[in-house]
Formats: C-alpha cells, sequence, structure tokens
C-alpha cells in the first residue's frame, strides 16, 4: 500500500483557494488518488478521485502529475464551512482490495472570515 | 434514498463487557466496511464484508468480530471491552467494494469506563 503524507494543517481565509499537496512517491500502477472530507463527529464523504492529469467536480479539482508521486487537492474560494479534515487516499481500486485503503492522518484545514 | 444508518449513535460501557454495532447499508450496496476512529490512531480499517463474507481485514485483535446478513445489513462485536476501545465506529457502505467511493454512516461513539 503506498504510503501518503500530507500537511496537519493549513489556514485560510473565506473566497481563498485552498490547496492540499499529497506526497504518495510508491505509488503502484493500478493506483487512484482519492480525497474524502469529514467534519467533526460525522463520517468521511467522497470528495473527488483521480488516475493521472486534472479532475474536476462542482466541490474541487484534483491536479496530478506525469509521475504521479503526489497531488494536490484544490478547492476554489473556501467559505467558513469548508473547515473540515481532508484525507488523501491511494489504492488500487481494480481488485476486491476497497477495504485495505488507509486513512492517513489528514489535513485540518481552519477557514476563517 | 436513504444514507447509511448506524444504531446506536451514543454508547457507554464499561470494562470487560461487550457491545454490538448496527449497521444498515444504501439500499442495493452489498459490500459493508468498518473503521474505528481515535484520536491518537485516525482512521483504522477493521474489516469488510460484502455478500455475507468477510472479504478483507485489518490489524485488530479477535475480540472484534463482525457479520453480515442476506439483505446486506452489518453488525460488528466487541468482546472484552478495554479502555482503548473508546472510538467513533463508522460504517461505510458502496455497491461492490471495487468502486470509486464509499459511503459513510454517522458512527456510534462508544466510550468505555
Amino acid at each position: 500500500l503506498a504510503k501518503t503524507t500530507q500537511p496537519i494543517s493549513m489556514d485560510s481565509y473565506e473566497g481563498q483557494e485552498v490547496n492540499i499537496t499529497c506526497s504518495h512517491n510508491n505509488i503502484a500502477t493500478n493506483d487512484y488518488i482519492t480525497w474524502y472530507q469529514q467534519f467533526p463527529s460525522q463520517g468521511p464523504r467522497f470528495i473527488i478521485q483521480g488516475y493521472k492529469t486534472k479532475v474536476t467536480n462542482e466541490v474541487a479539482s484534483l491536479f496530478i502529475p506525469a509521475d504521479r508521486k503526489s497531488s494536490t487537492l484544490s478547492l476554489p474560494r473556501v467559505s467558513l464551512s469548508d473547515t473540515a479534515v481532508y484525507y488523501c487516499l491511494v489504492g488500487d481500486l481494480t481488485t476486491d482490495s476497497w477495504g485495505k485503503l488507509q486513512f492517513g492522518a489528514g489535513t485540518q484545514v481552519v477557514v476563517t472570515p | 434514498k436513504a444514507g447509511v444508518t448506524q444504531t446506536p449513535r451514543y454508547l457507554i460501557k464499561t470494562r470487560g463487557q461487550q457491545v454490538t454495532l448496527s449497521c444498515s447499508p444504501i439500499s442495493g450496496h452489498r459490500s459493508v466496511s468498518w473503521y474505528q476512529q481515535t484520536p491518537g490512531q485516525g482512521l483504522q480499517f477493521l474489516f469488510e464484508y460484502f455478500s455475507e463474507t468477510q472479504r478483507n481485514k485489518g490489524n485488530f485483535p479477535g475480540r472484534f468480530s463482525g457479520r453480515q446478513f442476506s439483505n446486506s445489513r452489518s453488525e460488528m462485536n466487541v468482546s472484552t471491552l478495554e479502555l482503548g476501545d473508546s472510538a467513533l465506529y463508522l460504517c461505510a457502505s458502496s455497491p461492490s467494494g471495487t468502486t470509486n467511493e464509499q459511503f459513510f454512516g454517522p458512527g456510534t461513539r462508544l466510550t468505555v469506563l
């Protein structure tokens, strides 16, 4: 399983863009990169997933360079409600190993007015 | 479509007791995974069930067990509770386990005194 490293915390102001970079130097060929968001006392919520280049949805963008050894989650124009812990996960979704995906420590993002 | 539900939401037990937690996945989802979340260890994978069979297992002692019923509902049991078992226990479901996201329930907050 590819180990991930991400910053422990990040602070931002409302309306700014937040970029969280995750390092995964040992990512395997079949591994996908997935990001989850978790609010206090709630279960994590899927944000976005990608394999390479750039993926965008209504919530965020995910940038993955060609070597795939890192990825960056971009949250555009954050609001106070984006204050949460963000987890970067790396794992193989093409086999029955879904349950073995491991959550790291995550990045606590705090958005202030 | 109803989300993942977990019961009870809060539970207080004493050391040595046992506890059973319940999880009802999203209708049609056949994979149910369980996670333990503590401040010190973060989110850790316990096990995954698919079609009533345990498919994946994390590194937890045998005191932690689970099962899945034919309607995909799942239960998790912890015997001989220890203080360190105090945690938020999260259940997540997905259609097959090899899809791109898991849907988490709100969790059961277990306190062991």
